[in-house]
């Protein structure tokens, strides 16, 4: 299995308050990636990185931020909780091959409960 | 419209059966994904692939560029393959994923 974690596993908030989810590689892989998985919407990308310090903006990034200071680390922050932010949260990680993104791993996800 | 669509979205047979699982997509791509889900959460990749087939196996993939379809098959389906298989796409020029819906999977005994 690829070397992926994710921390916490499971949350439980309230409105308003902020919430930082960490996603933790030990396989110096270029590429990582937030989504969230919802019923009736698959995977969605909110944010992802393609290098310390490189970021850009997924289809739902809307209310999250992230950072990447390192490479085995890369963070999702929810500035301001709400209730429309419950979900499953995966990182995933990947590397270029040929100048395309290889098969991504998956970590084991995160869920989130905004109250 | 999605650019990545699933069919069927539920999917129920029985133990031996052979299964196919269909994904259409609208943009260019550079490969495809197959991914399993089990109960539970965990994410595994099963195939990627931007042309021809690939088996790995009783599982074995295809895609068709021209048509922008692609094929999951499970021979000699088993209860054990029960979970949700999602097809994503990886956008031509980009480096990100585009996914289906998935196709929730039951085999019973």
């Amino acid at each position: 299995d690829a070397g992926i974690t994710q921390s916490p596993r499971h949350k439980v908030t309230e409105t308003g308050t902020p919430v930082t989810l960490r996603c933790h590689q030990t396989e110096n892989h270029r590429y990582m990636y937030w989504y969230r998985q919802d019923p009736g919407h698959g995977l969605r990308l909110i944010h992802y990185s393609y290098g310390v310090k490189d970021t850009d903006k997924g289809e739902v990034s809307d209310g999250y931020s992230v950072s990447r200071s390192k490479t085995e680390d890369f963070l999702l922050t929810l500035e301001s909780a709400t209730s429309s932010q419950t979900s499953v949260y995966f990182c995933a990680i990947s590397e270029l091959v040929a100048g395309r993104a290889n098969e991504q791993f998956f970590g084991p996800g995160t869920r989130l409960t905004v109250l | 419209k999605n650019e990545v669509e699933q069919s069927p979205q539920n999917l129920t047979a029985q133990e031996g059966e052979f299964i196919t699982i269909n994904c259409s997509y609208s943009v260019g791509i550079s490969a495809l994904h197959w991914l399993q889900q089990h109960p539970g959460g965990g994410i595994v990749s099963l195939f990627m692939l931007s042309s021809g087939k690939k088996k790995h196996g009783r599982l074995i993939a295809t895609i068709n560029i021209q048509e922008k379809h692609s094929s999951l098959h499970i021979t000699a389906s088993h209860p054990r393959d029960s979970a949700v298989y999602i097809c994503a796409v990886l956008i031509q020029g980009a480096q990100k994923l585009v996914f289906g819906q998935g196709t929730r999977l039951t085999i019973n005994p």
